[in-house]
Formats: C-alpha cells, structure tokens, sequence
C-alpha cells in the first residue's frame, strides 16, 4: 500500500540541527511533491516547504528561510528535511505529506489534497 | 499568503447530532479547499479535497461544499468515532495554509 514512513523522535540541545527522513512506497516517488509540515503543542498545522520530487524544485516558507533544508534522494524513494539552529520553539511534531501538483501557470495547484502522510516524528530541543 | 480562518474552535456535541464548521480564506482560492480529521497522536487523514469531494473510504456522513472564500464541512448523524479535531487547508497556492482547526467533542 502506499505509505510514507518517517524516521524516529530526536532530542537535540539549542543551537544543533535535525534531519528528517520520509522514505516513500507503494508509488512512483517522483509523481508526487512531498510536504513538510510541522505542528508545535496547540498550534495549528504549519507548512514548511516542499519537495517537487520529479525536478528537485524546492520552495521554502519564509518563516524558515536559510534554517531549512529540503532534499530528496529518488534513488532510495526517500526526502530529508534538515532543521538548523534550533530552538525550543522548533520543539514539534513534524510531518512529511505527498501531493499531486498541477501547474496552472505559476500556480501549483494540489487539486487531490495531500492524501499519504508521514506518522510523525517529535522533535524535542530542550538543553 | 492566504489566511485560513476555521469557526468554531471547538464545539461540544452528541452522537447523532449534525455538526457544521466553517472555513473561510482572505482570498478566492476557487474550490481548492480540502478538510482534514485528526486524532491524538495521529497524523491528519484527508476527508475531502476539492471543496466536495470525498476520499475513497470516508463515510457519506461527511459532506462539504463552498466555493471561493467560504466553505463548510457537514457531519451528519455524529458517530463516536468523529470526535476529533478538524482542519481546513487551501491547496490553490504556496505556502499551504492551514486554519487552527476545530476541535469536536462529547458533550
């Protein structure tokens, strides 16, 4: 079946940095874009960046810009995302999402909603 | 970016009810909304993309409609297993943007 699995929780001191993976399976890895979406204890669900795994286009949000790193490896159907200079505050559940992207002009319009995610993966940073 | 902005934030109901949240978006995003429930400690599972279009599995309990700025999901007849948290999420442009989710519980 199709499914992204993620790698295990992290515990990291202020300052280090974290790497994600979501290994891909059950589909063509590079039919689909992959999300990266964390959610912090009562707050709502927030966008990261994403991976157009067919190109290896990346965008980031700006909330995260030059502290994030989105990178897939297709040869082992897998996306990373590196979080860096961390702080209590990235302390989260951090989800990897697919979606089916159709490009209507400069728009990348995810028509199907993002249908396979990750489990989840705790990030705590804690000194 | 878009502003997604989900009503209630939280509502108390019973098994049997017939539930409605809102969601509306800063700007017309045409039917690129979808919904999402959430379970603790679980990840989201889509309900509906497309503003009515429900994913394969999900019970017809579930409904949604809206175009442009303003949608809604439809619980009718509430089943134990929908108490949950609920998302809305446009799809039409980047950064995806969630709103802060309504919260369904047992009253």
């Amino acid at each position: 079946q199709v499914q992204l699995v993620q790698s295990g929780a992290e515990m990291k001191k202020p300052g280090a940095s974290v790497k994600v993976s979501c290994k891909a399976s059950g589909y063509t890895f590079n039919t689909h874009a992959i999300h990266w979406l964390r959610q912090a204890p009562g707050q709502r669900l927030e966008w990261m960046g994403w991976s157009d795994v067919g190109n290896g286009n990346t965008k980031y949000s700006q909330k995260f810009q030059g502290r994030v790193t989105i990178t897939r490896d297709t040869s082992a159907s897998t996306a990373y995302m590196e979080l860096s200079s961390l702080r209590s505050e990235d302390t989260a559940v951090y989800y990897c999402a697919r979606e089916y992207i159709t490009n209507v002009g400069q728009l990348k319009i995810g028509v199907h909603g993002m249908d396979v995610w990750g489990q989840g993966t705790t990030v705590t940073v804690s000194s | 970016d878009i502003q997604m902005t989900q009503s209630p934030p939280s509502l108390s109901a019973s098994v049997g009810d017939r539930v409605t949240i809102t969601c509306r978006a800063s700007q017309s995003i045409s039917s690129y909304l979808n919904w999402y429930q959430q379970k603790p400690g679980k990840a989201p599972k889509l309900l509906i993309y497309a503003a009515s279009t429900l994913q394969r599995g999900v019970p017809s309990r579930f409904s949604g409609s809206g175009s442009g700025t303003d949608f809604t999901l439809t619980i009718t007849s509430l089943q134990p297993e929908d108490f949950a948290t609920y998302h809305c999420q446009q799809s039409y442009s980047l950064p995806r943007t969630f709103g802060q989710g309504t919260r369904v519980d047992i009253k």
